[in-house]
């Protein structure tokens, strides 16, 4: 069974500073996609980013980017020049090729410091 | 597109009460999923529909749980007899087909069983 790890409770971060949160998942399918998900207080779950396995290519959406390292199972999110909006918890989300589910993570939570 | 609406907001009823949940997905959405989500975690996999057929409910939803999507459109989740245990936040979520479409989120119900 696939499952994903987040091994960061919590991470803090000085506002205009970068911060990298970990992803870890196993599987043994070459078919699949990854995403973060960001839930701020109080508010709804928004993609963040997401990534196709069978691109090599790292996604980037503006002030964020992943570094996903098929072979060693890593999916970590890099936020750059962290804002304060960028507080909430992050969950990083795995889903098999042709399947409907996602395996989460059980979140990283991000404090930024003004 | 006005995103995915979850009614009501926030619901607090006693134990052994019944309650019921609305959720409008993206119209041209034929998959919803609701999940649960407590504090501190990642959503749990309850339920998974494509258009009307429920193609999967998980072995965490008991037979107190019950959802429906009649048309293909809104779908509902009631809860029977409800029970402390049963305090959660929860969330709908709606995509197209396809492995690569990401889960849209509505802002969640906040049950409380008192």
């Amino acid at each position: 069974a696939q499952t994903v790890t987040q091994s960061q409770p919590e991470m803090s971060v000085q506002e205009a500073e970068t911060v990298t949160l970990s992803c870890t998942y196993d599987t043994s399918e070459s078919d699949y996609y990854l995403f973060w998900y960001k839930q701020p207080p109080s508010r709804q779950m928004i993609l963040v980013i997401r990534q196709e396995a069978y691109k090599q290519q790292n996604a980037t959406e503006n002030r964020f980017s992943v570094n996903f390292q098929k072979a060693a199972k890593s999916f970590s999110l890099k936020i750059s020049d962290s804002q304060l909006g960028d507080a909430a918890m992050y969950f990083c989300a795995y889903r098999s090729g042709g399947n409907y589910q996602l395996i989460w993570g059980a979140g990283t939570k991000l404090i930024i410091k003004p | 597109d006005t995103g995915v609406s979850q009614n009501p907001r926030h619901k607090i009823t006693k134990r052994g009460q019944n309650v019921t949940f609305r959720c409008d997905p993206i119209s041209e959405h034929n998959r919803l999923y609701w999940y649960r989500q407590t504090l501190g975690q990642g959503p749990e996999f309850l339920t998974y529909f494509q258009n009307e057929a429920q193609l999967e409910k998980s072995r965490l939803l008991s037979d107190r749980f019950s959802a429906e999507r009649p048309k293909g459109s809104f779908s509902t989740l009631e809860i029977q007899r409800t029970e402390q245990g049963d305090s959660a936040m929860y969330l709908c979520a709606s995509s197209t087909t396809g492995s690569h479409s990401p889960l849209h989120f509505g802002n969640g119900t906040r049950l409380t069983v008192t």
